[in-house]
């Protein structure tokens, strides 16, 4: 089971609008609506910001957003902000693997 | 709320066996739906999945380290325990138990992860 594929690096200013993408295949982001969004600090434990392609979590600002379309799914920060500078990992279920799970390459987001 | 900690070894040598403890509080691993996981992250990597565990004692394994790897689960202690085999310096990495729920691996509650170093 390959890794979702998501680019390297993303940036914006402040109250700029940023999009994320992370492409699977028909196994995974496309075949089910299991897709989610993690962000990480330096030092810091993943937090769930995006589940099921597009909810958001108790307590995750509307700020952040997510869709899918085909085998592309995209996250969304709308108004960045400083604290937004992390790194963000995609998640899907896969019928590829046994285990069921497989996350992205990782996408480091820096505000300018 | 739920919690999660992980706990074991700090240091490994080389083709020992690494045997990492997570210790939860705020769920039951008896409900159903409910499942723990391990992830690694090595050093400026990414995360990359290990082993899951459901509350029917449902056991999944990343294919590529599947015959490294065991997972458990003693409910009454609410702790689940990872083994893996053989260690190698590519298995320095930080070590994540995190909750999932519905069956399918979101996961929505994770540890704060503990530092594995594979050395000699």
């Amino acid at each position: 089971q390959s890794a979702l594929t998501q680019p390297a690096s993303v940036s914006g200013s402040p109250g700029q609008s940023i999009t994320i993408s992370c492409t699977g295949t028909s196994s995974d982001v496309g075949g089910y609506n299991y897709v989610s969004w993690y962000q990480q600090h330096p030092g810091k434990a993943p937090k769930l910001m995006i589940y099921e392609v597009s909810n958001r979590p108790s307590g995750v600002s509307n700020r952040f957003s997510g869709s899918k379309s085909g085998n592309t799914a995209s996250l969304t920060i709308s108004g960045l902000q400083a604290e937004d500078e992390a790194d963000y990992y995609c998640s899907s279920y896969t019928s590829s693997s046994t285990l069921g799970g497989v996350f992205g390459t990782g996408t480091k987001v820096t505000v300018l | 709320q739920i919690t999660l900690k992980e706990s074991g070894p700090t240091l490994v040598k080389p083709t020992q066996t690494l045997t990492l403890t997570c210790t939860f509080s705020g769920f039951s691993l008896s409900t159903s739906g409910v499942g723990v996981g391990w992830i690694r992250q090595p050093p400026g990597k990414a995360l990359e999945w290990l082993a899951l565990i459901y509350w029917d004692d449902d056991k999944r394994y990343s294919p590529s380290l599947k015959s490294r790897l065991t997972i458990t689960k003693d409910t009454s202690k609410n702790q689940v325990v990872l083994t893996m085999t053989n260690m190698d310096p590519v298995d320095t990495a930080t070590y994540y138990c995190a909750h999932s729920y519905g069956g399918n691996p979101t996961l929505d509650y994770w540890g704060q992860g503990t530092l594995v170093t594979v050395s000699s």
